[in-house]
């Protein structure tokens, strides 16, 4: 199975602050990467795949290295992110990413 | 909207069964691979088992390969997972999910359910 691991896992961050996480894989996975966002007790919520941007959230890679950079922190990102690659199965995520408050 | 309401959860002691249901609304469930995917509590995702457009062909994690079956009813607009022989560390919340894929499966998850908590305890 693929292998995804996140650095850091845990950051705390100020609103408008640019805040990036790193996910790495242990083997080439055609950057078929994406992102989620969790809050506590919900579900998680599809944001971007590998290299795409949405809002304040964008993606890239380099090689096995992607990305999640989020540009101004607004109250509502703090949450746990994830990883996941979608290249080949078993589907596997990152071990999470916690978004706090500073 | 796309919907997706997963329902079965409940308290089961180990060696026991459960089956949960998600049923869909806001797409046609048809034209999508489906998923279930779990959380154990605080712990991060793991992905459990997939399933094609009309049911034919069905993927597990090793985990669960030879206990859980994943099936669906199109014409209920409803996704199932059967799980058999539980086990403690199969504690935690199910979520159903879509694969976005067209086709084929894509492998990540466009839409999620808000979950069903299993607990598998004596």
């Amino acid at each position: 199975d693929i292998q995804l691991t996140q650095s850091p896992s845990f950051v705390s961050a100020s609103v408008g602050d640019r805040v990036t996480i790193t996910c790495r894989a242990n083997h080439d996975i055609n950057k078929w990467l994406v992102w989620y966002q969790q809050k506590p007790g919900k579900a998680p919520k599809f944001l971007i795949t590998g290299t795409s941007s949405f809002q304040r959230f964008s993606g890239s890679v380099s090689g096995t290295d992607f990305t999640l950079t989020i540009s101004s922190l607004q109250p509502e990102d703090f949450a746990t992110y994830y990883c996941q690659q979608a290249n080949v199965l078993p589907a596997t995520f990152g071990q999470g990413t916690r978004l706090e408050i500073k | 909207e796309v919907q997706l309401v997963e329902s079965g959860g409940g308290l089961v002691q180990p060696g026991g069964s459960v089956t949960l249901s998600c049923v869909t609304s806001g797409f046609t469930l048809s034209n999508y691979w489906m998923n279930w995917v779990r959380q154990a509590p605080g712990k991060g995702l793991e992905w459990v088992a997939n399933i094609n457009q009309n049911g034919g062909a069905t993927y597990y994690v090793g985990s669960v390969k030879g206990r859980f079956t994943i099936s669906r009813d199109n014409t209920k607009n409803t996704l199932y997972l059967q799980m058999n022989s539980l086990r403690v560390e199969d504690t935690a919340v199910y979520y159903c999910a879509r694969d976005p894929g067209d086709d084929s499966a894509w492998y990540y998850f466009d839409h999620w359910g808000r979950g069903t908590l299993v607990t598998v305890s004596s």
